[in-house]
């Protein structure tokens, strides 16, 4: 069964370090999404991502945070200037489509930042 | 603002009792509802969602519109039900919106 994959597993960073996190979604999922789950608290919807384009964020996606899909296959978020409470359990989802279509999730990659 | 409450981050009950994790939304219009399980070192996976009105494992859950609720029950407890679960709502746009989760153990 396909799955979502994401790089790395683990990455510890120092603080205002860039950092760039992997998706390889499912093949014929149109539509990407990042989330982040800070240690004890809920999972966040960070951005979703359709058609080459942001189709939705959330207040915390701010100047910090970009989103690309370099080629068919990777969709990456990229932490420009990292801050120590960007550390968190980051998840890549992806969906064949929207709204009622079930989300896929990655096994997630846990950020610390130093 | 959309918002789902799950009121227990522990529950733990015997296997064989039933189970019953509770979950409230707030939302005004028709909501989409999820239950993700996730199981020790793996990843967070669909369990149910109401528009499919299926069972899974042997879990139900019913949307109550009056009481904005999605409780998710099963009869008998097993061993391998123990997980962390998250109840979702998604608002007919592309996010979804988490519960703080409900950790739930299931003695032997």
């Amino acid at each position: 069964e396909p799955e979502v994959t994401q790089t790395p597993s683990h990455q510890v960073t120092q603080m205002g370090q860039e950092v760039i996190l992997r998706c390889v979604p499912i093949s014929n999922h149109l539509y990407f999404y990042w989330y982040r789950q800070i240690l004890g608290q809920k999972v966040e919807f960070l951005v979703s991502f359709y058609n080459n384009e942001i189709s939705e964020k959330s207040e915390i996606f701010d100047d910090q945070f970009s989103v690309e899909r370099p080629d068919g296959s990777n969709f990456t978020l990229k932490i420009r200037s990292t801050k120590l409470e960007d550390s968190a359990m980051y998840f890549c989802a992806s969906s064949e489509d929207t709204g009622t279509e079930t989300q896929y999730f990655g096994p997630g990659t846990r950020l610390l930042v130093l | 603002a959309q918002r789902v409450t799950q009121p227990e981050k522990l529950l733990s009950v015997f296997k064989g009792a039933p189970v019953e994790l509770k979950c409230n939304y707030s939302y005004s219009g028709s909501p989409e509802l999820f239950w993700y399980v996730q199981y020790s070192r793996q990843r967070l996976q669909l369990l149910l969602r109401h528009i499919s009105r299926e069972s899974i494992k042997g879990f139900t859950a019913d949307l109550n519109k009056g009481e904005t609720s999605f409780h998710l029950k099963k009869p008998f407890a097993q061993e391998e039900d123990s997980a962390m679960y998250y109840c979702a709502l998604s608002q007919g746009a592309q996010k979804l919106v988490f519960g703080q989760g409900t950790r739930l153990t299931i003695n032997p």
